[in-house]
C-alpha cells in the first residue's frame, strides 16, 4: 500500500520568506501526486497537481512544486510567503497500479506565517 | 451553492446513538469518498463509491456504514457512536478517468462530530 510522509507537522515562516513543505511517498511506478490546502474551519481544496510532463507544476497563488521520481519526492515550494498563506497543506498521491486512483494523503503540514 | 454539501455541518451527540452524516453533491461526479480528520493523522479513508451499486470499505471502516441512495448522494452512518469517533469528516467527489480534472478530489465543508 502506499504511504506518504509529510516531514514537518509544523512550519513557522515570517512574511514575504521563502517557505519549503516537504512530502516523500513510498517507491511506486505510476504515480498522480497533489497538494491540497485547507484554511480554518474550511474543507480542502486543490493547489496544484502533477500527473505527467514536466516535473515542475504550478499551482495556484503563486505555489509550485516539483515531482522528483529517483527520490520519490514532491515537494511544495513558495518564493514569499503572505500571512493569508497561513493554513494545513496535505500532500496526497494516486497509486496508479490496480486502476482505482485512490488518493493517500500525508498528515499534513501546519504553515504559519508570522508578519 | 455548494458543489459538494454535508449535513450537519455541526453534530454534539452521545456514547451508544445513532448517527446518519449525509452528503449530496452538484458536480455530478460518480466516485464519491468520505474521509475522516483527526489532529495530526491526516485524512483517512472511511469508504468510497465509484457508483451507484459499488460500495468499498478503506483504511478505517469498522464502526461505520455507508449508503449510495443516488448517483448525487452519499450518506456515513455510525450505528453505535463511541467517543473516539469524535472527529471532523470530509464528504469527497471526483469523476472517473485519465483527463487531467480526474481523480482531483472536490471536497465539503466538514461535519464535526463529537461523541459524548
Amino acid at each position: 500500500a502506499q504511504s506518504v510522509t509529510q516531514l514537518d507537522s509544523q512550519v513557522p515562516v515570517f512574511e514575504e520568506a521563502p517557505v519549503e513543505l516537504r512530502c516523500n511517498y513510498s517507491s511506486s511506478v505510476s504515480v498522480y501526486l497533489f497538494w491540497y490546502v485547507q484554511y480554518p474551519n474550511q474543507g480542502l481544496q486543490l493547489l496544484l497537481k502533477y500527473l505527467s510532463g514536466s516535473t515542475l507544476v504550478k499551482g495556484i497563488n503563486g505555489f509550485e512544486a516539483e515531482f522528483n521520481k529517483s527520490q520519490t519526492s514532491f515537494h511544495l515550494r513558495k518564493p514569499s510567503v503572505h500571512i493569508s498563506d497561513t493554513a494545513e497543506y496535505f500532500c496526497a498521491v494516486s497509486d496508479l497500479t490496480g486502476g482505482s486512483y485512490i488518493p493517500t494523503f500525508g498528515r499534513g503540514t501546519s504553515l504559519i506565517v508570522h508578519p | 451553492d455548494a458543489d459538494v454539501t454535508q449535513t450537519p455541518r455541526n453534530r454534539i451527540t452521545k456514547t451508544g446513538k445513532r448517527i446518519m452524516l449525509e452528503c449530496s453533491q452538484t458536480k455530478g461526479h460518480d466516485r464519491m469518498y468520505w474521509y475522516r480528520q483527526d489532529p495530526g493523522l491526516g485524512l483517512r479513508l472511511i469508504y468510497y463509491s465509484f457508483d451507484v451499486k459499488d460500495i468499498n470499505k478503506g483504511e478505517i471502516s469498522d464502526g461505520y456504514s455507508v449508503s449510495r441512495q443516488a448517483q448525487a448522494k452519499f450518506s456515513l452512518s455510525l450505528e453505535s457512536a463511541i467517543p473516539n469517533q469524535t472527529a471532523l469528516y470530509f464528504c469527497a467527489t471526483s469523476k472517473t478517468g485519465v483527463a487531467s480534472g480526474a481523480n482531483v478530489l472536490t471536497f465539503g465543508a466538514g461535519s464535526r462530530l463529537t461523541v459524548l
